[in-house]
């Protein structure tokens, strides 16, 4: 059974830049068939698509968010990571890593909660 | 950016009944619409993908229907576990959310 985890620090200050990994268990970050992606959602808010990236390192961004946003790839390490720099508060969310088949989630990390405070 | 709008934004509804979830694009989209469901605290679960088809494991009582630029989620008969936040997304550009339809207990 695949498995995703988001890890990384739940708290933030203001103009610094947010990193989390993602561990996937269970299957290959190198298959062909998918990408992987990350998926934010303020607290009480709907949902919003970050960023993707293939196993090669082929990458898409959100177009709002592509000037602050890096997606790379470890496939030594079964993992993928997101850094989001020059963080407000605006950028308080949950924050999820997914699979991607043909731009459709799914499967998803449990969410981690990053907070952009001083 | 293709938006997404859903409706209603509350729906309050009785275990047993019928619900009919209404998703919106500002474009076509052709079929390429999913539907997920979120209950509290956990990660959103893709119920229908491309318009219509129910991913793996998903009750026969959730179905999907539309193209073009309207999309309905129904649940035919509703259990006590259906209720939760239902979200569309498209994938016909770089990927959109609606803002989510809470089906609620009456």
């Amino acid at each position: 059974q695949l498995q995703l985890q988001e890890s990384g620090p739940g708290l933030v200050k203001p103009s610094e830049t947010l990193s989390l990994t993602c561990t996937v268990s269970g299957g290959s970050i190198s298959s062909s068939s998918y990408y992987w992606g990350w998926i934010r959602q303020p607290p009480g808010k709907g949902l919003e698509w970050i960023g993707s990236i293939y196993y090669s390192g082929s990458t898409y961004y959100n177009p709002s968010l592509k000037s602050r946003v890096t997606i790379s790839v470890d496939t030594s390490k079964n993992q993928f990571s997101l850094k989001l720099s020059s963080v407000t508060a605006a950028d308080t969310a949950v924050y999820y890593c997914a699979r991607l088949v043909a731009t459709i989630f799914d499967y998803w990390g449990q969410g981690t909660l990053v907070t952009v405070s001083s | 950016e293709i938006v997404l709008t859903q409706s209603p934004a509350t729906l309050s509804l009785s275990p047993g009944e019928r619900a009919t979830l209404s998703c919106r694009a500002s474009q076509s989209v052709s079929s390429y619409l999913a539907w997920y469901q979120q209950k509290p605290g956990q990660a959103p679960r893709l119920l229908i993908y491309d318009a219509s088809n129910r991913a793996t494991g998903i009750p026969a009582r959730f179905s999907g229907s539309g193209s073009g630029t309207d999309f309905t989620l129904t649940i035919s008969s509703l259990e006590p576990e259906d209720f939760a936040v239902y979200y569309c997304q498209q994938r016909s550009n770089w990927p959109t959310f609606g803002q989510g339809t809470k089906l609620e207990i009456k």
